[in-house]
């Protein structure tokens, strides 16, 4: 059973338009949660880090959210641009060390 | 900024060969990872390496499957027999620690 569940699978969006990925979790204990950026054919990149204590954290026009208690964080993405054209992976990182990866969010921004 | 760097960018083979994915991590790191991605699905833990061994394997790093850091810089992935069902992406990473990954560009790897 996978341990960290992705929605929506993909999505298409309007350029300037926001949108919000979903990534549950099953993983215990809880390290900490990753979200990645993989530009087609690339390899993943780190946008941000979520760690137990933290509800929300920015990197520029993303923005994560992790509620530990519900074991839900999201990702929001403010006016978006061409370029975040991408799949954006939750990876999931438990008490072992051992890190989970969700499928990914497959997102289209079109101009 | 340093990155890790993996070679070949894409290799194209016939089952059964040999075939070795060469990755140079970012030189202080210390734990090394090899995953792969098959298309349009999720990335995928094989092993992971540190102090010069094995830390931790899934079930995918079956006996066809080593890995070697046989010098100071780079990271070997060796698939003995290649099948079909290898035919994926090869991402290497690397940490300092059990931080974050930092991965390369990766490996296609096609199984005619």
């Amino acid at each position: 059973k996978n341990q960290v569940e992705q929605s929506p699978q993909s999505l298409i969006i309007l350029e300037g338009k926001n949108c919000t990925l979903q990534c549950n979790y099953t993983v215990s204990p809880f390290s900490n949660l990753r979200w990645y950026k993989q530009d087609t054919g690339r390899g993943p990149v780190s946008l941000t880090i979520m760690t137990f204590s933290e509800n929300t954290k920015s990197n520029g026009r993303y923005t994560a959210t992790l509620d530990a208690d519900t074991k839900q964080s999201s990702l929001h993405i403010t006016a978006s641009q061409l370029s975040d054209s991408a799949s954006y992976i939750c990876v999931v990182r438990g008490g072992n060390n051992r890190l989970a990866f969700g499928k990914g969010n497959q997102v289209v921004v079109i101009p | 900024e340093p990155e890790v760097t993996q070679t070949p960018s894409h290799q194209v083979t016939q089952m059964g060969q040999e075939v070795i994915l060469r990755c140079v991590p970012i030189s202080n790191h210390l734990y090394f990872y090899w995953y792969r991605q098959i298309l349009g699905q999720k990335v995928e833990f094989l092993v992971s390496f540190y102090n010069n061994e094995i830390s931790e394997k899934s079930e995918i790093f079956d006996d066809q499957f080593s890995v070697e850091r046989p010098d100071g810089s780079n990271f070997t992935l060796k698939i003995r027999s290649t099948k079909l069902e290898d035919s994926a992406m090869y991402f290497c990473a690397s940490s300092t620690d059990t931080g974050e990954l930092f991965f390369g560009e990766g490996s296609r790897l096609t199984v005619l």
